[in-house]
This record gives structure tokens, C-alpha cells and sequence, in this order.
């Protein structure tokens, strides 16, 4: 099982205020890395899937970096609204289906 | 818009009951996952199939069965449910392997199944 870690655990932020999180993995047979958001009472919904040194991706005003070479991932929230609240998992691909997942970051966006 | 429904949100059952965990989708997807999902650990694959009758075991499939009879249907089976088996699980969907192609594809996920053995 693959050691995947995500930091920071919860964090509390202000509306409009920006956010960033963190998710590290092994580097090694590194093949995707996917972010999800999980929103209580709802499914887990993909937000990105990068695959390549560099790879960098935005919807909306969430955005993600891909550093596989470290073995890291930032995920940015700018001007942080309470509908982003929610649980924000990421998840290293090894294989065909070897999709290993940290344990989030539960983001609370007070109004 | 519903395309991966999972039967029960909530289900409490007895040790050593059989449970079935039941997960349709509607996107004629060729692969789907069981997922649980407990305090302090990450999502931990149970099994997943990549076509009808066929599976593969994940990491954590010990006290767990799966049938894939139609591939829309992924049941998760518990032969003699266990109160280590509490927990909430999710079920999956992928158009193909998720390293196929580009290595682009995500999983779509159910709303869970919150599983309580008492």
C-alpha cells in the first residue's frame, strides 16, 4: 500500500480568503494523480487528473500543481467561499488500477 | 442525474449476518470499485471488477465478496458481517482503466453506504 499524505488534516479559513494544501507521494512507478472533492452527504466529485512534471490545472478559481519528480501536489483555493467546504482528497495512480488515496483535508469556509 | 447509485445510505446489521452492498451506474462504464473508508486511513480498495464476471482483488479484501453478473451491477457481499466491518463504503466507476490512454480517467463515485455492525 502506497504511503500517500495530505496536510494539512482541517483547516478553518474566511470567505475570500486564499487556501493551499498539500498532498506528497512516493515519486516511484508515479503514473496520475487525481484530486477529488467530497462534499458531506454527497459523492466524492473529480476535480483534476495530471500526469506530468509540470502539469498544472485550474476550474474556477481552484487550481492544481503537479511536481512528480518530489513527489508533491498543491491544490489552491483562491478567495475561498463557503461551497467550498468539503473534504479534499487526493490519490496516487501506480498502475492499471492501483489508485491510492490520502486522508484529506477537511476545508471549513466560514462566512 | 444520478450515475452511480448505491441501494442504501444507511443499513444496521447483526454479527454474522450476510449483507449485500448494491451499486448500479448508468454510464456503461466498463470498470467499478468497492471503496471503504474509515477515520484517520484513506480510501482502501476492497475489490473491483473490469468486466462483467470478472474481479480482481484490491487491498483489503478479506471477509468480502463481490458479483458482477451485469455490467452495470457491482454488489459488495459480506458473508458473516463483523463489527471490524463497520464502516462507510463507496462504490465506483471508470470508462476503462484508469491508467488507460492518457492515464486521464477518474473514477465517478456513489454517495456511500454507511454500514453499522452491531
Amino acid at each position: 500500500i502506497l504511503n500517500v499524505e495530505q496536510s494539512p488534516q482541517s483547516l478553518h479559513v474566511q470567505e475570500g480568503d486564499s487556501t493551499n494544501f498539500t498532498c506528497s507521494f512516493p515519486s516511484s512507478n508515479f503514473y496520475a494523480l487525481h484530486w477529488y472533492r467530497w462534499e458531506t452527504a454527497k459523492s466524492p466529485e473529480a476535480l483534476f487528473v495530471m500526469t506530468l512534471n509540470g502539469d498544472e490545472k485550474k476550474k474556477g478559481r481552484i487550481s492544481a500543481t503537479l511536481n512528480t519528480k518530489e513527489g508533491y501536489s498543491y491544490l489552491y483555493i483562491k478567495g475561498s467561499q463557503p461551497e467550498d467546504s468539503a473534504t479534499y482528497l487526493c490519490a496516487s495512480l501506480t498502475g492499471a488500477n492501483n489508485l491510492f488515496f490520502g486522508t484529506g483535508t477537511r476545508l471549513t469556509v466560514i462566512p | 442525474d444520478v450515475k452511480v447509485t448505491q441501494s442504501s445510505r444507511y443499513l444496521v446489521k447483526r454479527t454474522g449476518e450476510k449483507v449485500f452492498l448494491e451499486c448500479v451506474q448508468d454510464m456503461d462504464h466498463e470498470n467499478m470499485f468497492w471503496y471503504r473508508q474509515d477515520p484517520g486511513l484513506g480510501l482502501r480498495l476492497i475489490y473491483f471488477s473490469y468486466d462483467v464476471k470478472m474481479k480482481e482483488k484490491g487491498d483489503i479484501p478479506e471477509g468480502y465478496s463481490v458479483s458482477r453478473e451485469k455490467k452495470e451491477r457491482f454488489s459488495l457481499i459480506l458473508e458473516s458481517a463483523s463489527t471490524n466491518q463497520t464502516s462507510m463504503y463507496l462504490c465506483a466507476s471508470s470508462t476503462e482503466g484508469l491508467a488507460g490512454g492518457t492515464g486521464a480517467n477518474v473514477l465517478t463515485f456513489g454517495a456511500g453506504s454507511r454500514l453499522t455492525v452491531l
